[in-house]
Formats: C-alpha cells, sequence, structure tokens
C-alpha cells in the first residue's frame, strides 16, 4: 500500500483556519485520497476525500497538488469539537484503507 | 451520512470464553465491511474484510479461527472473538462501505471495547 507521511502533532487556535499537510509520494494514478478524523473513544469519522481537483465540502476543504505527491486537509474555522486525530489515506486496492498514525490536532480556546 | 452502529459498545468477558460484537449498516446496504483493531495508543489495524455472502479475507498475521467473521445479509456483520485472553482486549471497530462514483467512502461504527479479564 501506498505510505504517507502527516506531522505527528499540531496546533491551533479556536476560530482560525488549520491546515494539515500530508506527503504521499509514492500515490499512484488511480490512488484517491481520503481523510478521517477521530476522536478519543469513538469510531473515525469521514472528512473529505479527492482525486485531482480540489474538494469542498460543509466540513473541510481539500486541496491536492498537481503532481498529487502531496495534499493539505483545510478546517476553515477551527472550534474545540475538531480536536482530534486527522488520518489521511490512500485508498488503494478496492476500499481497503491502511491507517497511519494520523496528526493529532489541539485547539486552543 | 450513513449510520453504522456497533453492540455491544463494551464487554468484560473472561479468559477462555468467547465474544460476539455486531455490525449493522442502519440506512444503507454493504456489500463490504471491514474490521478494525485499536490497541491504546495507536492507529487502527484493518484485521479483515467482510463480503455479504462469502469468506472473509484476513489481514496477515490475523488468525482466521479465532477471529470468525460472519456476513450473512447486507446490512449485518458479526465479529466472534474465540477462547479469548487477556491480549486479545482492544476496541474493536467495524466499517461499511458506501459507493460514489469510483471511490468510496467508509462509515465507522461507534467501537466495541472488549476487556478480557
Amino acid at each position: 500500500d501506498a505510505k504517507t507521511t502527516q506531522p505527528n502533532s499540531m496546533e491551533s487556535n479556536e476560530e482560525e483556519p488549520v491546515h494539515l499537510p500530508c506527503n504521499h509520494s509514492t500515490i499512484s494514478g488511480t490512488d484517491y485520497i481520503h481523510w478521517y478524523r477521530q476522536l478519543p473513544s469513538q469510531g473515525p469519522e469521514y472528512v473529505i476525500h479527492g482525486l485531482t481537483s480540489n474538494v469542498n465540502n460543509r466540513m473541510a476543504s481539500l486541496a491536492i497538488a498537481e503532481d498529487r505527491k502531496s495534499s493539505t486537509l483545510i478546517l476553515h474555522r477551527a472550534t474545540l469539537r475538531d480536536a482530534a486525530v486527522y488520518y489521511c489515506i490512500l485508498e488503494t486496492s478496492g476500499s481497503r484503507l491502511t491507517f497511519g498514525e494520523g496528526t493529532q490536532l489541539t485547539v486552543n480556546p | 451520512g450513513a449510520v453504522v452502529s456497533q453492540h455491544p459498545s463494551r464487554v468484560i468477558c473472561k479468559s477462555g470464553t468467547s465474544v460476539k460484537i455486531e455490525c449493522r449498516s442502519l440506512d444503507f446496504q454493504a456489500t463490504t465491511m471491514f474490521w478494525y483493531r485499536q490497541f491504546p495508543k495507536q492507529s487502527l489495524m484493518l484485521m479483515a474484510t467482510s463480503n455479504e455472502g462469502s469468506k472473509a479475507t484476513y489481514e496477515q498475521g490475523v488468525e482466521k479461527d479465532k477471529f470468525l467473521i460472519n456476513h450473512a445479509s447486507l446490512t449485518l456483520s458479526t465479529l466472534t472473538v474465540t477462547s479469548a485472553h487477556p491480549e486479545d482486549s482492544s476496541f474493536y471497530i467495524c466499517s461499511a462501505r458506501s459507493t460514489s462514483g469510483g471511490a468510496s467512502e467508509q462509515y465507522f461504527g461507534p467501537g466495541t471495547r472488549l476487556t478480557v479479564t
């Protein structure tokens, strides 16, 4: 499975934008980029996914580099409820998702 | 979004006994469900992929005779931990696949905390 690299942790202030980076230099042409987040003692929650073009939904935006070797999850206005571990995952064979260590996002009031 | 439930949310069992965990997709049909395990302060590890009406596909290192998976309908998959031991204590999470175009979103259950004493 293609691997992703994310910072272990990031901090943000409430109501400020957050940019969570992800490197995936070995991505193949058919791999989708998925983002999930997980709060403590809960199952992961789907955030967003994309292939080549930037994507927006009610939760976040996904900016994908032109060469697709990196992407950035953008939370436009962080809230305390956005504090979670964010996972950047490449969907390779079928729907199999391989979780890395993710980025622990701390949101300061 | 789609809803996936798990039951029970928390279970404590004695060493040597078996425990069954249910995973249900409540508002959509899931041809494929996945089972993950998560130890404290670690990431999720995929255990197996479950397709409705066929045998599950297990990840390397996961004992299929110990972790029995049944996916008898499009809305229900079960994971049975047989002869559980304390090292099986973990957070078990299922997910169900919803297809959207060429990609797929997975919807995760809330997890089941298993403690084996």
